[in-house]
Order: C-alpha cells, then structure tokens, then sequence
C-alpha cells in the first residue's frame, strides 16, 4: 500500500526566504508525481505535475524535482511571498490500469506561513 | 479554462433528507472524481468516473450515490446521511486514462453539513 509522508508538518519563515518542502513515498512504481496548494477552506489548486520519467518541473518561482528511486520529491519556493501562505499537498498516483486508476494518494501537507 | 465548477458551495441537511452535489467541467475531460475531505486531513477518493462509467469505488457507503449524467457533469446524491459524513466534497476531472501528463482539477468544493 502506498505511503506518502511530507517533512515538515508546518512551516513558518519571514517573506523572502527560499523554502523547500519534502515528499517521500513508499512505493515508486508511480505514474506521476502533483504539487497542490489548498487554501483554507477552498478546493486544491494544481501547482506541478513530474512524470515518473522526469527530473523536475518549473513554474515562475516554484520548482519541483523528482527522484523515483529514492522515493522523494521536494518543492522549491524561492522569495517567498505572504500569499504563498497555504497548505501544501503532494499527490502520487499509481500506474494507469486496472483498478488503481485516478486514485491519487496524498501526503498530509504542509502548512506554510509567511510572515511580512 | 481549467474550471471545475460545483455546487452548491455550501450546504445543511438533515439525517432523514435528499440532496445532491453537482459538478461540472467544460474541458472536455473524460474522467471524473468524488473526493471527500475531512478537516486537517487529505482528501481520500471516493469515486472514479471514466468515459462516463464508474470504474472505482473505494467501498463508499450506499447512501452516497454517484452519477454521471453525461461527459460534462458529475451528480452526488446524498440520502440518510450521518453526522460523521460531513465534510468538503472535492470533484476533479482529468483528461482521461491512457493520457500522460495527466494533470487533476479540483473544483473548490461543497461544504457539507449534517445535523
């Protein structure tokens, strides 16, 4: 069974730091890897999808990387910013087929604070 | 547009009532998802509609009833519901199986509430 577990629980850094937030997954026989943001009380927002066969993707100041073997992805934040203060969510999903389809399995998040 | 739409966006319903969550997407998106979410918790799957026929259910209790009306929409109905069955309901949609890059939309979510 699939286990994702995402280091740190919660995290609390002033605006501008750079930041990195961890993914790690027991199984690596994976289809693809996604970054969520969620916001209090609102629907997930699509960050970052890896392919299993990719190292690593960008967009603007985050950047995500992907290492199958090992069973871990981390996401970069660089300048942070007070409206990146959110949870954060890795999602893995199993090979396509069968009865795994869709089934995305999620780490527990992390809580990002950026303090002005 | 990268749109899931659901509704209502928030809703109170007793033990002994009807109701439904509707959602919908214009991406031309071939499978379609029921996620619920507990608070603090990550959302855990419920539903898999593909090609608009159900192709997972994670043993979900028989008072939540999924339907797929047709490749756009995506209906939960909801009867004789528990106070524990209150939670965000998340719908998402994905191009479809066989895609690769096959990134998920969520919607923004129905806050359920049973009293």
């Amino acid at each position: 069974k699939q286990e994702v577990t995402q280091i740190p629980a919660a995290l609390s850094v002033p605006e501008g730091e750079n930041l990195v937030l961890n993914c790690s997954f027991t199984d690596s026989a994976i289809y693809n890897l996604q970054w969520f943001r969620q916001d209090p009380g609102k629907g997930l927002t699509s960050l970052l999808l890896i392919q299993s066969s990719q190292r690593e993707q960008t967009s603007g100041r985050l950047n995500a990387s992907l290492d199958k073997s090992s069973g871990r992805s981390t996401l970069y934040i660089a300048a942070s910013q007070p409206g990146d203060s959110a949870t954060y969510l890795c999602a893995v999903r199993p090979y396509a087929g069968g009865t795994s389809y869709g089934k995305l399995t999620f780490g527990q998040g992390t809580i990002l604070t950026v303090h002005p | 547009d990268t749109e899931v739409t659901q509704t209502p966006k928030h809703l109170v319903m007793g033990m002994t009532n009807k109701k439904s969550l509707k959602c919908e997407q214009h991406m031309g998106h071939r499978a379609m998802y029921w996620y619920k979410q507990k608070a603090k918790k990550p959302p855990e799957l419920m539903f898999v509609y593909s090609y608009e026929k159900l192709s997972i259910n994670e043993s979900v209790p028989s008072r939540f009833s999924p339907e797929c009306p047709n490749s756009s929409l995506l209906n939960l109905h909801l009867h004789a519901l528990q106070p524990e069955d209150s939670a965000l309901y998340l719908c998402a949609s994905s191009p479809g199986q066989g895609y690769s890059g096959n990134t998920i939309y969520f919607g923004e979510g129905s806050w359920l509430t049973v009293v």
